[in-house]
């Protein structure tokens, strides 16, 4: 069964720096990847996905994948307070076929 | 936006009880899962469901039904309600298609709590 993994537990920055978080898969045949963020009380919600080996860019987030490395990673540009939430990586192997959710970060930004 | 509701908010159930929990999406989306959140596992996958009248075991189904009556709603049922099964529970829906198709959208959860 697929095994998604994300360090670190926890994560704090301050305002203006940059966060990195990372996620493990175990499934080779994985090929699509998304990544959550969930504020406080609040359902996830999706920031952005990733399908292609390489970088993809959508303003202050980049996601990183590497397929063969079985790595996906995102990071974020000039962190705001408002960034502060619990981030997910989600995987799955086919289009339509569930995802899977890592552990999650905990990310702080602090002023 | 698309829209998951989820029903109810809060809910504390005994020991050895039926505890059901509702959601609803007006996204017209095909699929539709149940997921618990907990800390140090993350969102574990309980059911879910390609359209109505079908619903499929997720990772972690022991313990708990679904009913996909209907294309807007997706219930989770939990006929005998054990303590380990106090958890946050998210409902999403899904279109079946390609690249964005794929995004989840997440009702605000349901807090159960199992005395």
């Amino acid at each position: 069964q697929q095994k998604v993994q994300q360090s670190p537990e926890s994560l704090i920055v301050p305002e203006g720096g940059m966060a990195s978080l990372n996620c493990t898969f175990s499934d080779r045949n994985s090929q699509y990847f998304w990544w959550y963020r969930q504020h406080s009380g609040e359902g996830p919600k999706a920031l952005m996905s990733i399908f292609s080996n390489g970088d993809k860019k959508e303003g202050r987030f980049t996601a990183h994948l590497n397929k063969a490395s079985l790595y996906v990673s995102l990071h974020i540009k000039d962190s705001q307070p408002s960034d502060s939430a619990l981030y997910f990586c989600a995987v799955s192997a086919n289009s339509g076929t569930y995802q899977r959710f890592g552990t999650g970060t905990k990310l702080q930004v602090v002023p | 936006e698309a829209a998951v509701t989820q029903s109810p908010r809060n809910k504390v159930a005994v020991t050895g009880g039926k505890v059901t929990l509702s959601c609803n999406q007006t996204n017209n989306h095909n699929n539709m899962y149940w997921y618990r959140q907990d800390t140090g596992h993350g969102l574990r996958l309980i059911h879910y469901s390609y359209g109505a009248g079908s619903t499929e075991k997720g990772d972690i189904p022991d313990g708990y039904k679904a009913s996909r009556p209907s294309q807007e709603n997706f219930s989770l049922i939990l006929e005998l309600a054990t303590p380990s099964q106090t958890s946050v529970y998210f409902c999403a829906s899904g279109g079946l298609g390609q690249g964005a198709d794929e995004r989840l959208f997440f009702g605000h959860g349901t807090k159960l709590s199992v005395l």
